[in-house]
């Protein structure tokens, strides 16, 4: 199957600092990548949809100044938290469509933040 | 506004019994329906979706319009079934927009 990579995995970072996480689509290209967070023991909240060379929507409640979506290319969609603080502690993902055969929703591997 | 309801946080059978992983919808257009599933360690992947008709791993779910239902069932339990199953509906169209259940975790005891 195809192949949604992110990167770091793992990232630990201070209080007040910027932390930025990409999402690759490492062979087949996507219009569409979403980001998701997910709380311990808990489901997937959809963030933002990342549209390439658009800008990002936002769902209901997720502040677009705080969490930055940039969608540059057909395989790459990077989300930055700005100025984390420790409640941005969470486990992100993200995830790409491939508009092949119907489609279907590919994830990467989730990227583990912790905000000291 | 959609919503997915999957009722049971966990769920625990013993190896070869039947299992049912119930699935609830609200939703006012025609929904699309999937079952994803992630493995301990493992990144979430699709299991099945509605509109394909199939059964994957022994797993099968059906829509049933009527009682807003999208349960996803296997006749034999496995080991390796033990996962996080979650339900999840489609309503961005061609863009899978998705909105998740909370998740069942599955354990599948010797």
């Amino acid at each position: 199957g195809a192949v949604v990579s992110q990167h770091p995995s793992r990232v630990i970072c201070k209080s007040g600092t910027s932390v930025k996480i990409e999402c690759r689509s490492l062979d087949f290209q996507a219009t569409t990548m979403f980001w998701y967070r997910q709380f311990p023991k808990q489901s997937l909240m959809l963030m933002a949809t990342s549209n390439e060379g658009s800008k990002a929507t936002y769902e209901q409640g997720v502040e677009k100044d705080k969490f930055l979506i940039n969608h540059a290319s057909l395989t790459l969609s990077t989300l930055t938290v700005t100025s984390a603080h420790p409640e941005d502690s969470s486990f992100y993902i993200c995830s790409a469509v491939r508009n092949l055969a119907g489609g279907e929703l590919f994830f990467g591997e989730g990227s583990r933040l912790t905000v000291l | 506004a959609q919503r997915v309801t999957q009722p049971e946080k966990l769920l625990s059978v013993f190896k070869g019994a039947p299992v049912e992983l119930k699935c609830n919808y609200s939703y006012s257009g025609s929904p699309e329906l999937f079952w994803y599933v992630q493995y301990s360690r493992q990144r979430l992947q699709l299991l099945l979706r509605h509109i394909s008709r199939e059964s994957i791993k022994g797993f099968t779910a059906d829509l049933n319009k009527g009682e807003t239902s999208f349960h996803l069932k296997k006749p034999f339990a496995q080991e390796e079934d033990s996962a996080m199953y979650y339900c999840a509906l489609n309503s961005g169209g061609s863009n899978y927009k998705l909105t998740f259940g909370k998740g069942t975790l599955l354990t599948v005891n010797p």
